[in-house]
């Protein structure tokens, strides 16, 4: 089993729907990372949470440490907002980025 | 300023070639990682550097040879690859690798071996 599962793998929205998606863990962390990246490579740092939960523009992400589970909503979707959403975690005692299979988000105008 | 720079974008070489990627940032950040990505799957580490020495090597064959020349560089330069080695290249780098901080990617470097 992964230590980061993420849901859905593939979600096409129309344009204007409320997002979410999903990633689930099994080790203990000391932060959760939400990531995108683009058709053409570079990714985009979004949110790094370790509590709680973080608001920037159209996007959130909530993590619940207890129940080991983040989710990252996107409000009025855009066909812009087409991407591949990653989620990246530090497990306890290890500085490296252990990453989710990514979830590619189509949205059609 | 907040990127991190890489060169070039797209890269093509022979198999017999000796070639360089180049990354770079001026966020004063003292931890610096290449990540190779193959289509559709996540990125695998490959290196990291914390204050200019080499601290993470995930049993990279010697083909790829990483250097750090300052805090500001990182290169990794390329010889005798194979064409399995085809991957998009990604360079990153955080303000240090035992404080917990946001991650910032650069473009990655799109390479093909032929």
């Amino acid at each position: 089993k992964n230590e980061v599962e993420q849901s859905p793998q593939n979600l096409t929205a129309q344009e204007g729907e409320f997002i979410t998606i999903n990633c689930s863990y099994s080790v203990g962390i000391s932060a959760l990372h939400w990531l995108q990246q683009h058709p053409g490579g570079g990714i985009v740092s979004l949110f790094m949470l370790s509590s709680g939960k973080k608001k920037h523009g159209r996007l959130i992400a909530t993590i619940n440490i207890q129940e080991k589970h983040s989710s990252l909503h996107i409000t009025a979707s855009h066909p812009r907002d087409s991407a591949v959403y990653i989620c990246a975690l530090n497990a306890f005692g290890n500085e490296k980025l252990t990453f989710g299979t990514g979830t590619r988000l189509t949205i059609i105008p | 300023d907040t990127e991190v720079t890489q060169t070039p974008k797209h890269l093509v070489m022979g198999m017999t070639n000796k070639k360089s990627l180049k990354c770079e940032q001026h966020m004063g950040h003292r931890a610096m990682y290449w990540y190779k990505q193959k289509a559709k799957k996540p990125p695998e580490l490959m290196f990291v550097y914390s204050y200019e020495k080499l601290s993470i090597n995930e049993s990279v064959p010697s083909r790829f040879s990483p250097e750090c020349p300052n805090s500001s560089l990182l290169n990794l330069h390329l010889h005798a690859l194979q064409p399995e080695d085809s991957a998009l290249y990604l360079c990153a780098s955080s303000q240090d690798t035992g404080a917990l901080g946001t991650i910032y990617f650069g473009e990655g470097s799109w390479l093909t071996v032929v």
